[in-house]
């Protein structure tokens, strides 16, 4: 079974800084990640996905998740952020011949914007 | 109409009353969801159909009453709710398949209900 684990519950920034959202996820099989945002007053939507390859995986928006499998780690980053980033990121895992009903979402990290 | 589709956006019921939401998928996809979102919670699955079939189900109070009657529908029938079923209700859409796992969700905009 595979669990994931967001770290901060919230992050505040001031506008134009970089952030980084932490994901941790534990699996006893080889994995697949996302991360979804979700604005106010909407659903979730994709942001990035990690499947195979290349470790740096590059998303909508200006996003970038990097892949770390001996740290067991999908950390979301981008260099500099804006107010409509304002939003709840969640980070999710799956594992490969699993249903997508099986995919696990984490708790979600709260970022908030400050100008 | 693009995307998964939710209607009300937005309602307020008795705890007596019946209500249903209704949920539409645009994407051509053979699996639906219904999640619970509440404040300082975690996403909750509650019921997952694939192909029209209910494939999962979890100890959702039988007061939700879920029905599939085609692969773009999805209802979420609901009867003598408590106050503590106040949250916004997702419907999510995927494509699944027996080698899945890397096919994402597609989520709705959600229900916002309020159970007074």
């Amino acid at each position: 079974a595979q669990s994931v684990t967001q770290l901060d519950s919230q992050v505040p920034v001031f506008e134009e800084a970089p952030v980084e959202l932490r994901c941790n996820y534990s699996s006893s099989v080889s994995v697949y990640l996302f991360w979804y945002v979700q604005y106010p007053n909407q659903g979730l939507q994709l942001l990035l996905k990690y499947l195979s390859g290349s470790t740096l995986v590059k998303g909508i928006n200006g996003f970038e998740a990097e892949f770390n499998k001996s740290q067991t780690s999908f950390h979301l980053r981008k260099p500099s952020v804006h107010i409509s980033d304002t939003a709840e990121y969640f980070c999710a895992v799956s594992a490969p011949y699993s249903s997508a009903s099986k995919i696990i979402f984490g708790s979600g990290t709260r970022l908030s914007i400050r100008p | 109409e693009t995307g998964v589709t939710q209607t009300p956006r937005h309602l307020v019921m008795g705890m007596t009353n019946k209500k249903s939401l209704k949920c539409e998928q645009h994407l051509g996809h053979n699996a639906m969801y219904w999640y619970k979102q509440s404040a300082k919670k975690p996403l909750e699955l509650m019921f997952v159909y694939s192909l029209e079939e209910r494939v999962e189900n979890n100890s959702v109070p039988s007061r939700f009453s879920p029905e599939c009657p085609n692969s773009s529908h999805l209802f979420l029938h609901l009867h003598t709710l408590q106050p503590e079923d106040s949250a916004l209700y997702l419907c999510a859409s995927s494509q699944d398949s027996l080698a899945g796992g890397y096919n994402e969700q597609f989520f709705g905009p959600g229900t916002r209900l309020t159970v007074l």
